[in-house]
């Protein structure tokens, strides 16, 4: 009955791979977000997706990319890992406007 | 410019007694908030949320308060317990559903 999920929960791979992150809701919500959580806890959006199509997109480097097959899913691909990479990932999702609701996150570690 | 801050990164509280942990914005425009929740390992729970015309807002053992003069926000645990221990996190929403994260407060209760 989990609401936010992400897969994989721990995912520790080389500098240089390419990686992808999961997310799924099952909320029936419409809007879908990355978060980037650093070392010192301090959290950033990265992407929020509404119906399939991209509204939020932060100064990220292009080698995230996002991806949303449909309104319950966001994935994130990231390619060409680097040790600055190194967080933890959280996706949330919310309807419209609404409080958004995070999954348990994915532990990144790139050595 | 967009940012939420927090004054004391940590606080350490005794059992059963009241906590306050604060919250300031810089962002006048803003006008919803909320708190955060986030345990060890686990994604940020909402706990409560507050709008720019209310300045105070009450759930179960918690209250939210909002001074818009002064641009603080506030979160009071009445009663504190072990199970509140976690870092508590003061956002603040922008248009079009862009959340900007404090920098957290770590609760620590005592026994």
């Amino acid at each position: 009955d989990t609401a936010v999920s992400q897969t994989p929960k721990y995912l520790v791979t080389q500098m240089g791979n390419d990686k992808s992150i999961k997310c799924e809701q099952n909320l029936g919500h419409d809007t879908m977000y990355w978060y980037k959580q650093d070392s010192k806890k301090f959290l950033k959006i990265m992407f929020s997706y509404n119906n399939k199509e991209l509204i939020i997109n932060e100064t990220v480097p292009n080698r995230f990319s996002p991806k949303s097959p449909d309104k319950a899913h966001l994935n994130l691909h990231i390619n060409s890992l680097e040790l600055g990479d190194s967080a933890v990932y959280f996706c949330a999702s919310s309807s419209s406007t609404d409080t958004q609701y995070f999954g348990p996150g994915t532990r990144l570690t790139v050595l | 410019g967009e940012s939420v801050g927090l004054h004391l990164p940590t606080l350490s509280v005794q059992e059963g007694d009241n906590s306050i942990i604060n919250c300031a914005y810089s962002n006048s425009a803003s006008d919803y908030f909320i708190w955060y929740k986030q345990e060890s390992g686990k994604g940020p729970q909402f706990i409560i949320d507050i709008r720019s015309n209310m300045d105070k807002r009450q759930g179960q053992r918690v209250t939210v308060l909002l001074n818009k003069t002064v641009k603080h926000l506030s979160l009071q645990i009445a009663a504190t317990q072990p199970g509140d221990s976690a870092v508590y996190f003061c956002a603040e929403k922008l248009k079009g559903g862009k959340l900007i994260f404090g920098q957290g407060t770590e609760l620590s209760v005592k026994p």
